[in-house]
């Protein structure tokens, strides 16, 4: 079985530029994750989804930042526009429910010049 | 507020020595979930183990093994015998169904553990 997919695993671009970042969760999960990972911040959970509606997304940081999940097989995080301080590992996950264990992606290395 | 602290920033020991890592969380809900994942060089989140806060029997599972302790508010994870494909960082993570009806985990910030041949 696939385990969740990410695309891009590193995307480079430039301060102003739109990003949009792609999971594919496992086949089955109900809920969807989006983390962020940076040195100062560590792991945090930027928002949720559960069966394909956005539960909690106070974790987004500000306006630029969006989520989308149109079916249950695909979601977007995007980022418009960049800015280099989004430069960061993002981290797709799914999970049955919301408190089965997540299992994730293998990342995106966002970096923003 | 929920809140997970690994107070152990970095932890390097020679390999076959045994080594705990600590975690302690904070958390208002009498239901709620811990769990461990290890992030190796690599960059790639690993699922270790789940336990929810009505079971509080200890697990091993091979050289790992997890003493949760309600009491002290306390799910610390041991390595018996580490070898050098240990070298991780390890976080612990919590997850309540009530908070404020989202789930999601609320990690610690980790702790990179280093095992020298």
């Amino acid at each position: 079985d696939a385990g969740v997919i990410q695309s891009p695993r590193h995307e480079v671009t430039e301060m102003g530029q739109e990003v949009t970042l792609r999971c594919k969760p496992i086949s089955g999960h109900n809920s969807l994750f989006w983390y962020r990972q940076t040195m100062m911040r560590g792991l945090e959970l930027l928002i949720y989804f559960n069966n394909n509606v956005p539960i909690d997304d106070s974790g987004m940081p500000e306006d630029r930042f969006s989520a989308k999940m149109p079916n249950a097989s695909f979601s977007t995080l995007k980022i418009q526009p960049s800015e280099p301080r989004d430069s960061a590992v993002y981290f797709c996950a799914s999970s049955l429910t919301g408190t089965e264990k997540l299992l994730f992606g293998s990342g995106t290395q966002l970096s923003v010049l | 507020a929920q809140k997970v602290t690994q107070a152990q920033t970095e932890i390097s020991v020679v390999e076959k020595e045994d080594v705990t890592l600590d975690c302690v969380y904070e958390t208002r809900d009498t239901t709620y979930y811990l769990f461990w994942y290890k992030q190796p060089p690599s960059g790639e989140l690993v699922f270790l183990i789940r336990r929810n806060s009505f079971d509080e029997q200890n697990e091993i599972s091979g050289r790992y093994s997890w003493n949760f302790q309600k009491s002290t508010s306390s799910f610390n994870f041991t390595i018996t015998a580490s070898q050098v494909v240990d070298s991780a960082v390890y976080f612990c993570a919590l997850s309540s169904p009530n908070r404020g009806g989202a789930d999601g985990l609320t990690f610690g910030k980790g702790t990179h553990l280093i095992i020298q041949p």
